[in-house]
């Protein structure tokens, strides 16, 4: 069974780019939900995707969208990026229906 | 108030002694909570998670669930080094719902 993979695994960017970040779900889970963790904080919640519908959103502005493809894997667009954007980006993956989420490796992005 | 609670540490535990994080949560609505061990630099691992009151075990692993207390905790016993990480208590208001995470415990298993 192959577990989640993103890729890149790191990533630097200058103020005002845009970035696309990837996600391939668990072998079997057709839901994915994209997290951003800061240094010292716990992971939170951007959005998640499921049919390839966003399916929730938590407190992020608009310059950060994704997509679900009929694979089930993800993308995550952030545009115009600001300095707080630095953060490692978590892709958690579940079958529909389940409470837990498995997380991939996640890609380090540094904005500067 | 923060939805979830923990004491940011770090705690440190002698190697073979219990180890016992503890975490609360503000809204009585929540359904499920999780436990994730996280190394440094690196991903969330899910090691447990527990829908219902009372204790649930998994090897070295015990979660315990209070919901009238609103408490949530980990117990390691027989502790290792390699248990040293950050562990994250989390939980979700339904299935396929977000998972909203607490800031993490530092654990430091001292050899």
């Amino acid at each position: 069974e192959t577990g989640v993979t993103q890729s890149p695994t790191h990533l630097i960017k200058t103020r005002g780019q845009q970035v696309t970040l990837r996600c391939s779900s668990q072998s079997g889970h057709n839901t994915v939900s994209w997290y951003q963790q800061a240094l010292g904080q716990g992971p939170q919640f951007i959005f998640q995707y499921y049919r390839e519908e966003e399916n929730g959103r938590g407190n992020f502005p608009p310059r950060f969208s994704g997509l679900q493809f009929p694979n089930y894997s993800s993308e995550l667009n952030v545009n115009a990026l600001e300095l707080d954007d630095s953060a490692l980006y978590l892709c958690a993956s579940s079958p529909w229906g389940a409470y837990e989420q498995y997380f991939g490796p996640g890609t380090r992005l540094t904005v500067t | 108030q923060k939805e979830v609670e923990q004491n940011s540490g770090p705690l440190s535990v002698p190697e073979g002694a219990i180890a016992s994080l503890n975490c609360t949560y503000s809204d009585r609505g929540s359904q499920s909570f999780f436990w994730y061990r996280q190394y440094s630099g690196k991903s969330p691992e899910l090691i447990m998670f527990i829908y219902s009151n009372g204790d649930k075990e998994d090897g070295r692993f015990t979660a315990q669930l209070n919901k009238a207390s609103q408490y949530v905790s980990l117990l390691i016993r027989d502790s290792q080094p390699s248990d040293s990480a950050t562990y994250l208590c989390a939980l979700n208001m339904n299935r396929d719902d977000k998972i909203i995470f607490g800031k993490g415990t530092r654990l430091h298993i001292l050899p």
